[in-house]
């Protein structure tokens, strides 16, 4: 079975740094492109961005180049999405997807049980 | 504002039929694929209908989805209160080069 688990709940203050993981089962965690989805508190899904983990090739979503990092480690099956200083807007859920990738992203199946990220002073 | 527009919520009683309309444009739904996800109050989405009106093992056909032009549907019929869910649409954007969701619908089963 396809599996995508993610780190547990984080309470951060403004400006701290963060790095939330995502670790792969069940299939060639290396060669299928994996990424992260945005939901803010009440509100709907956003795209943040994907990595190939084989090569660390990354996708961003315009909306989100530069506010955070995706990386992946294919020893150890897992990706990661940081933030250098985090603000009280990234307050949100963030899920993990696997996507399928076309040329185009085309949708995304499984995704991970979400960490939920709460950014307060 | 999302990209793709999606009517707030929608309601029909338990063993009805409900669609969900999905509407975009050109350079999204009129030449990309729509996919649908259904996200259960507390859960992480999942999905429910890839490649238009394709459905995952598992997905009962109950179930099902369409496009014409720069719009998608998503039916369900034989409403269970289990249904009772979050729906989105997603497609690319080819003009923003982004995934885009519509802002969801909100499913009551009276």
């Amino acid at each position: 079975e396809v599996q995508l688990v993610q780190s547990g709940a984080e309470v951060k203050k403004p400006g701290e740094s963060l790095k939330i993981s995502c670790k792969g089962s069940g299939y060639s965690f290396s060669n299928y492109w994996i990424g992260w989805v945005r939901q803010m508190p009440g509100k709907g899904l956003e795209w943040m961005g994907i990595i190939y983990p084989a090569d660390s090739h990354t996708r961003y979503s315009p909306s989100f180049q530069g506010q955070v990092t995706i990386s992946a480690d294919k020893s150890i099956n897992t990706a990661y999405l940081q933030w250098s200083s985090l603000k009280a807007s990234d307050t949100a859920m963030y899920y993990c997807a696997r996507p399928m990738v076309r040329g185009v992203i085309d949708w995304f199946d499984p995704w991970g049980q979400g960490t939920l990220v709460t950014v307060s002073s | 504002q999302s990209v793709l527009t999606q009517p707030p919520s929608v309601s029909a009683a338990p063993g009805q039929k409900v669609t969900i309309s999905c509407s975009g444009s050109s350079s999204n739904i009129g030449n990309n694929y729509v996919s649908w996800y259904q996200q259960l109050p507390g859960t992480a989405p999942k999905l429910l209908i890839y490649d238009n009106n394709k459905r995952p093992s598992g997905i009962p056909d109950r179930f099902s989805g369409s496009k014409s032009g720069t719009s998608a549907t998503l039916g369900i019929t034989g409403l269970q209160t289990g249904d009772e869910a979050d729906y989105y649409c997603e497609t690319w954007d080819s003009s923003l080069s982004a995934v885009v969701f519509g802002g969801g619908t909100k499913l009551t089963v009276l």
